[in-house]
């Protein structure tokens, strides 16, 4: 299975963006790259994935180095909802996810 | 919203018991997971379903873990006999495809407390 690495935990304060690092040194050229995130006591929440392209959604942006093998979700604004743990997933043929132990990010009011 | 709906939320049982979670994927989609998550740490997937035939139970303790998706549209995952260690959270996740570009919703799992 293909690994990505995260750092443990991040913290941002409100209202201002944040940038959460993902390396994958081992991807393959037909791993997608998806982000979840964790809210506290819920299931995993799809968050953003990409290709090779930079991609925008109404709830974040991922940027991916032109080698590939680093990407970066953005987050524009954060707000304390935005509190919870961040994974990033390289998707294999078949749909199976496998998640690392991710990112806490800790939003500070 | 369509969402992926699970029972019971919580469950406590004691160890040699049997246990069994119930989930019923977003209407339409074909591919069904079971994942287990200990507190801590991240998802692990259990089984996966394409329609009503099992693709991967490889991390599966064939055991005491069994699961079914009979019809190709609800599931259900059994625990026989329970041990302490299988206590976490179960959470439940359907894709429209099995694709690797298609996103997986989840269910707000079941907490299991072994005692």
């Amino acid at each position: 299975d293909a690994k990505t690495t995260q750092p443990n935990s991040m913290e941002s304060n409100e209202e201002e963006p944040v940038h959460l690092p993902c390396n994958h040194s081992t991807i393959s050229g037909t791993d997608y790259i998806h982000w979840y995130r964790q809210l506290p006591s819920q299931g995993p929440e799809y968050v953003i994935h990409g290709l090779t392209s930079n991609v925008n959604n109404r709830m974040a942006s991922l940027a991916i180095a032109e080698d590939r093998k680093s990407s970066t979700l953005i987050l524009h604004r954060a707000t304390l909802r935005d509190a919870a743990v961040y994974y990033c997933i390289l998707k294999e043929m078949g749909n199976k996810l496998v998640f690392g132990a991710g990112t806490i990010l800790r939003v500070k009011s | 919203e369509a969402e992926v709906a699970q029972s019971p939320r919580y469950k406590i049982t004691e160890k040699s018991q049997a246990v069994a979670f119930w989930c019923d994927p977003i209407s339409g989609h074909a591919t069904l997971y079971w994942y287990r998550q200990i507190l801590g740490q991240g998802p692990e997937l259990l089984v996966q379903f394409q329609d009503e035939s099992v693709v991967d139970d490889s991390q599966l303790p064939k055991d005491r873990f069994s699961a079914e998706r009979l019809k190709g549209v609800d599931s259900t995952l059994k625990i026989q006999p329970a041990e302490l260690g299988d206590s976490a959270m179960y959470l439940c996740a359907s894709s429209s495809a099995g694709f690797s570009y298609n996103e997986q919703f989840f269910g707000p799992g079941t907490r299991l407390t072994v005692l």
